[in-house]
């Protein structure tokens, strides 16, 4: 199976700063990765798909990049409902596998 | 908009038959244009894809899985189902069910999901 990891596992943060958040793959898996947003009690969301395309209706200070085995996951301004935990997700072999997720606090 | 609803028993005994159905609406499970998957999410944990079920009937299983799990579909009901057996404490979890987006392989839709309990 393709493993998944992230980092930071959790990050305190302001509204209005920028974050980074980080995904390896532990193969390659071109771009075939999604980031996904979750909050307490909530199904997960999809926020990026295949790496960097934004999903319909989200909006734009979320972005992705990366491709290989490398990838990154930017806000580019928090806001007070960004705070939730966020995974990435490979979708480039069977079983698909999950990052262990980052969970983004307030400051 | 596309809706899932995931049912089934909240509460199952260990060694038994864990049994859940998803139902969708305002989309076809049977229409060659997605694939429908289920996850489970333990407490507090991260999130594992455990299944889908193709238009058509083929199926993929996860493989730590694939021994005590079966997918199935019902067309005529709009319902994909999920069965796990012989479970235990491990298999408490919160299910989803998805839809997956073929040829990009995201997941766009997502039942709000239910907790599962394995105990006696």
């Amino acid at each position: 199976d393709i493993q998944m990891t992230q980092s930071p596992s959790s990050l305190s943060a302001s509204v209005g700063d920028r974050v980074t958040i980080t995904c390896r793959a532990s193969q390659t898996i071109n771009t075939y990765l999604n980031w996904y947003q979750q909050k307490p009690g909530r199904a997960p969301k999809v926020l990026i798909y295949t790496a960097s395309t934004l999903q319909t209706g989200v909006p734009s200070r979320f972005s992705g990049s990366g491709s290989g085995t490398d990838f990154t996951l930017t806000i580019s301004s928090l806001q007070p409902e960004d705070f939730a935990t966020y995974y990435c997700q490979q979708s480039y072999f069977t079983p698909y596998t999950f990052g262990q997720g980052t969970k983004l606090e307030i400051k | 908009q596309v809706q899932l609803q995931e049912s089934g028993p909240g509460l199952v005994k260990p060694s038994q038959t864990l049994s859940l159905t998803c139902t969708v609406s305002d989309d076809s499970i049977d229409i060659n244009s997605y694939y429908w998957s289920w996850f489970r999410q333990p407490s507090g944990r991260g999130l594992e894809w455990i299944g889908r079920f193709y238009p058509g009937g083929s199926t993929n299983y996860n493989t730590s899985l694939k021994s005590r799990l079966t997918i199935s579909a019902d067309p005529s009901k709009n319902q994909f189902s999920l069965s796990l057996s012989s479970v235990t404490a491990a298999d408490t979890a919160v299910y989803y069910c998805a839809r997956e987006v073929p040829s990009a392989y995201y997941f766009d839709f997502w039942g709000q999901g239910t907790l599962v309990t394995v105990s006696s």
